[in-house]
Order: structure tokens, then C-alpha cells, then sequence
């Protein structure tokens, strides 16, 4: 069964820290891996989307990295900011044309000042 | 910048009434989604449409769903007879078409609230 998993479920950081949130998965056929972020009430907005010959990609404060062999991926936070706060959605998408997506249940995300 | 949009935000019905919810993707995309997020739980896949037909479709998507673009710009959701557990927020997703990989980025409407009593 395709499955993925985030850990932590929830995280407390101080602005301006750093953090890095995790997920496993186990998805065949594996097509890419993407990060979304969700502020509540909201739909997810993309951060990043890597595919399996890619081990890190960037965007602005959030790095993404992937690896396939181990089927795991991160995503760190830089210089955390207080609209950081959000959930955090790992996606992986398991056909070619990229429309069959698993999420996992995401990590919840609060910055305090 | 051009956003996926949903209508109503939130929507109360009785149970075994038919709801419709709506959606305006981006107007050059040519792949359509709907997800549901019942509260708590994870985003799950209902189906994704291209060419005026379901591409793919997940086991949620049974009978009581469907899906049609009416006028080509509005991408609607029926459920025919709503139950207590169709309850959930509902959103909307659209993106261009990519060649393979599909790595093409899915974007989200803002959600339609469901609730069924």
C-alpha cells in the first residue's frame, strides 16, 4: 500500500531558528516527491518538487532533499519566520503523468516570537 | 497572479441531499483534480480529469461522485446522496499540461467546507 509518513507531527522553534521536518514513504511506481504548505483553512500551495534524479533543491528558506534509495526526504527551514507556521505536506507522486498523488499527514509547524 | 477559486466556501446540506461544488482553475490549464480532507486526516485523491474525461480515479470515488466541466471554464463535483462521513473540506486543484515526468505544479483552490448533518 502507498504510504507516507512525516515526522514530527507538531514543532515548536523560535523565530530566526532552524528546523528540519522528515518523511518516509513507500510508493511504486515512484515518479517525483513534493512539499507543500498548508496554512490552516487554506489549500496547499507547492514549495518544491523533486524527481528521482534529484537529491536537493531550493527554494528561497526551504531546501529540500530526497533520497531515493533510502525513500526519505526533508525539508529545512532556514531563519524561521512567524508566517512559517503551517503544516507541512510531503506528496509523492506515484504515476508519470503526476496525477495520482499520496500525502502524508503532515507536520504542524509553530514559530513563536 | 492567477488563482484557482471555489465556491461556496462552505457549504451545510442534510443527509441524502445533492451538493455541487464549484471551481474556476487557471484558465490555461488542462488537468483538473478534486481532494478531500476530512478533518484531522489527511489530503486524499478523488480523481483528476483531462479532455473533458476522468483520467484517474481513486476508490473514494464511487458512484454517488461525479465530475463534469459544463461550460469550460467550471470544474464541478456532484455527490448525489451526501452521508454523515462526506463531511470534510473539499479542494480543487488544476495545473498545465506537462510533458512526462509530471512534474508540472498542482495549484490549489482555497477549499469548500462540507458539512453534512
Amino acid at each position: 500500500k502507498n504510504q507516507v509518513e512525516q515526522s514530527p507531527q507538531s514543532l515548536i522553534i523560535l523565530e530566526g531558528k532552524n528546523c528540519t521536518l522528515q518523511c518516509n514513504y513507500t510508493v511504486s511506481p515512484f515518479s517525483n516527491l513534493r512539499w507543500y504548505k498548508q496554512d490552516t483553512g487554506r489549500g496547499p500551495v507547492s514549495l518544491t518538487i523533486m524527481t528521482f534524479s534529484e537529491n536537493t533543491k531550493s527554494n528561497g528558506r526551504y531546501t529540500a532533499t530526497l533520497d531515493a534509495d533510502t525513500k526519505q526526504s526533508s525539508l529545512h527551514i532556514t531563519a524561521s519566520q512567524l508566517s512559517d507556521s503551517a503544516s507541512y505536506i510531503c506528496v509523492v507522486s506515484h504515476n508519470n503523468a503526476g496525477n495520482m498523488l499520496t500525502f502524508g499527514g503532515g507536520t504542524r509547524l509553530m514559530v513563536k516570537p | 497572479e492567477p488563482e484557482v477559486t471555489q465556491t461556496p466556501s462552505h457549504q451545510v446540506t442534510q443527509m441524502g441531499q445533492e451538493v455541487i461544488l464549484r471551481c474556476v482553475p487557471i484558465s490555461n490549464h488542462l488537468y483538473f483534480y478534486w481532494y478531500r480532507q476530512i478533518l484531522g486526516q489527511k489530503v486524499e485523491f478523488l480523481v483528476s480529469f483531462y479532455n473533458n474525461e476522468i483520467s484517474e480515479k481513486s476508490e473514494i470515488f464511487d458512484d454517488q461522485f461525479s465530475v463534469e466541466r459544463p461550460d469550460g471554464s467550471n470544474f464541478t463535483l456532484k455527490i448525489r446522496s451526501t452521508k454523515l462521513e462526506d463531511s470534510a473540506m473539499y479542494f480543487c486543484a488544476s495545473k498545465r499540461l506537462a510533458g512526462g515526468g509530471g512534474t508540472d505544479t498542482q495549484y490549489f483552490g482555497p477549499g469548500t467546507r462540507l458539512t453534512v448533518l
